[in-house]
């Protein structure tokens, strides 16, 4: 019950194109999900979070979209262009006593071809 | 302002060697973490603390050791280094418990 599950495990775009990467959960208790994003050698990055209480939430080119009764959430990178090739890590946590403790979905390599 | 070191950034260890991963915050956070990286797997959470003082476990903590005699101070001690433990290790911090971690740059770790 603690697990996210994220899908794919790779994706390659054209440059301009729309990436969308998949997570799902089954603990109800979790209510953040961010998403990091990760380039080769560097530690992994906050991108975006959105909580349970909206369905969408949209930064730049980045748009988490959010549905709380089938158990899912997802990234969508508008526009994606080479530089935002990089891993990318779905993850969620429950706040309450929970001390932050992220659990993270398997992560996504994505490509973006110019 | 460096944020979160970690040091090495890579080793090689013998099967049954031990070694100590450093990890120092200069951002005053409470909360402090080691994860682990592996390939398909994502990360996982080895230790945690919430202040100094006081640690606990996370999802994979067997093998593994753990002190915070400061706020700015989390090493991760590997006791009898085994082939299983070659991972990347990422050391990383927050300020709240909402899940906003800064992460260090990681170290590399093979046990051969």
């Amino acid at each position: 019950q603690q697990q996210v599950k994220q899908s794919p495990q790779s994706l390659i775009v054209q440059k301009g194109g729309i990436s969308i990467i998949n997570c799902a959960y089954e603990n109800t208790a979790f209510d953040y999900f961010p998403w990091y994003q990760q380039f080769p050698g560097k530690g992994p990055a906050l991108l975006i979070a959105i909580r349970p209480d909206v369905s969408e939430k949209k930064e730049g080119r980045f748009t988490i979209s959010f549905n709380k009764s089938a158990k899912q959430f997802s990234l969508h990178i508008m526009d994606s262009q080479p530089g935002d090739s990089a891993t990318y890590f779905c993850a969620a946590t429950s706040g309450s006593g929970n001390t932050g403790k992220l659990i993270f979905g398997q992560g996504t390599t994505l490509q973006v071809k110019p | 302002n460096a944020g979160v070191t970690q040091t090495p950034k890579f080793r090689i260890l013998k099967i049954g060697q031990s070694m100590t991963l450093q990890c120092t915050q200069d951002m005053n956070h409470n909360y402090m973490y080691w994860y682990r990286q592996d390939p398909g797997m994502g990360l996982k959470l080895i230790y945690y603390s919430v202040g100094a003082g006081i640690t606990d476990k996370g999802e994979v903590p067997n093998g593994y050791n753990v002190s915070r005699s400061t706020t700015e101070d989390f090493p991760l001690r590997l006791e009898l280094a085994a082939p299983s433990q070659t991972s990347v290790y990422f050391c990383a911090s927050s300020t709240t418990n909402t899940g906003e971690l800064f992460f260090g740059e990681g170290s590399r770790l093979t046990v051969l």
